[in-house]
This record gives structure tokens, sequence and C-alpha cells, in this order.
């Protein structure tokens, strides 16, 4: 059972566009989400994270929106970076429960 | 910084032998994970560790096993790998509190082949 999922495998956006990625959840227990980028043959480093007591996290070029209700949330980019091409993953927590439970990534690249 | 570093970038093996898989952290973090990562799968967790000597098993515990005899290092182990077992496998680690608390740390992976 899949409770977080990237339903895009991969996403072309154009070099100074923006890229929008999307992520759903069925756990209605999870508080706490993050944004993971990975390059080819490395682990993945944090991007940026979001409580559920909030809608919206930004950082630099970098902004998360968290939908409850929706159960869904999405990660936006602008402006898109050549820099930007990688996987991405979206993962959630449950408050004090140490595991991260992931989705399924999506491969963003940028064409310049 | 903050680091934690894996044993192997690139590994080898045959099917039926046993693999180590070893990962180190330096921030004295009481939380370990392993992830292996497969395309379309995302990452699956193996097993996890909250404190020396205790392990749980995640989503994906059959045919591994895990040792965490000191709270810097964390060992993978396939008994008898299996081809099936091909994958990139992942550690990270995690602190229970203080600066970017909630951010895993992740090494930078083993890419594993079973012949």
């Amino acid at each position: 059972d899949q409770q977080v999922k990237q339903n895009s495998p991969s996403l072309s956006v154009q070099e100074g566009r923006i890229s929008i990625l999307n992520c759903d959840y069925t756990n209605s227990m999870f508080d706490y989400f993050l944004w993971y980028k990975k390059y080819p043959a490395e682990g993945p480093t944090f991007l940026i994270s979001i409580s559920s007591i909030k809608d919206k996290n930004e950082d630099g070029r970098f902004t998360v929106f968290l939908n409850k209700s929706a159960k869904h949330l999405s990660l936006h980019i602008v402006p898109s970076q050549p820099g930007d091409s990688a996987v991405y993953f979206c993962a959630a927590r449950n408050f004090g429960n140490e595991k991260l439970t992931f989705g399924t990534g999506t491969r963003l690249t940028i064409i310049p | 910084d903050v680091k934690v570093t894996q044993s192997s970038r690139y590994l080898v093996k045959r099917t039926g032998e046993k693999v180590f898989l070893e990962c180190v952290q330096d921030m004295d973090h009481e939380n370990m994970f392993w992830y292996r990562q497969d395309p379309g799968l995302g990452l699956r967790l193996i097993y996890f560790s909250y404190d020396v000597k205790m392990k749980e098993k995640g989503d994906i515990p059959e045919g591994y096993s895990v040792s965490r005899e000191k709270k810097e290092r964390f060992s993978l182990i396939l008994e008898s790998a299996s081809t099936n077992q091909t994958s990139m496998y992942l550690c990270a680690s995690f602190g229970s509190g203080g600066f970017r608390y909630n951010e895993q740390f992740f090494g930078p992976g083993t890419r594993l082949t079973v012949l």
C-alpha cells in the first residue's frame, strides 16, 4: 500500500520557467512533509520541509504548498535552472515517529 | 558539516555470498536507517535502529539483517545474496532533537550488483 504517491515519474521544463512537482498521501496521521533531491550516484539531499500546521513554506527559489483537506503537497521551483535536473522525492512522517515514508520519485529535466 | 559515509560506492558479489554494507555517521544521531532504491519504487525502508543494539524491521526486511554495536555505526547484512537484491543501498541518520530536527541525512549510497 503506497501511502505517499508521486504520480508523475518524469517532468520536463524549460529553463527559467516554473517547475511544479506533485505528491499525494493517504495517511491523515502524517504531520510533517519533506522534499529531497537526488542526483545519480549520490545520496538524497534535503531540500525543504513543511509542518502540517502551515500551508506554505518558502526557501529561495523553492516553495512547498500543503493542502491538508486534499492530502496533497506540491513543490514549486522558480525559476528552474539546469542544476535542478534530478530526481525529487517527497516524504512524510507521523509525529513522534522517526520513520519517513517516501514517494516513488519524479525525474525533473530542465531543458536549456 | 554533517557526514554519513558508506563503506563502498560499488560492490559486485556472487549469488549466495554473505555481504556486509557499513555505514558511519559523525553526528551522534540516535536513529539510523537502511533503504534500498529501485526504479519506479522509490526508497523503501529495510531496517532501522533507534539506539545501540536496538533494531526494528522496516517495510522489506526479508533477506536482510542488521547490526548496531556502536552508536555511530550501522551495518546491513545480506546473509545469502540473491540477484533480486541488486540495488542502490542508502544509509541515513536522524537526530531526535536540536539543529535540523526532522531531517534525515543520507550517505552517498552503495550500488550492489549480485551476479
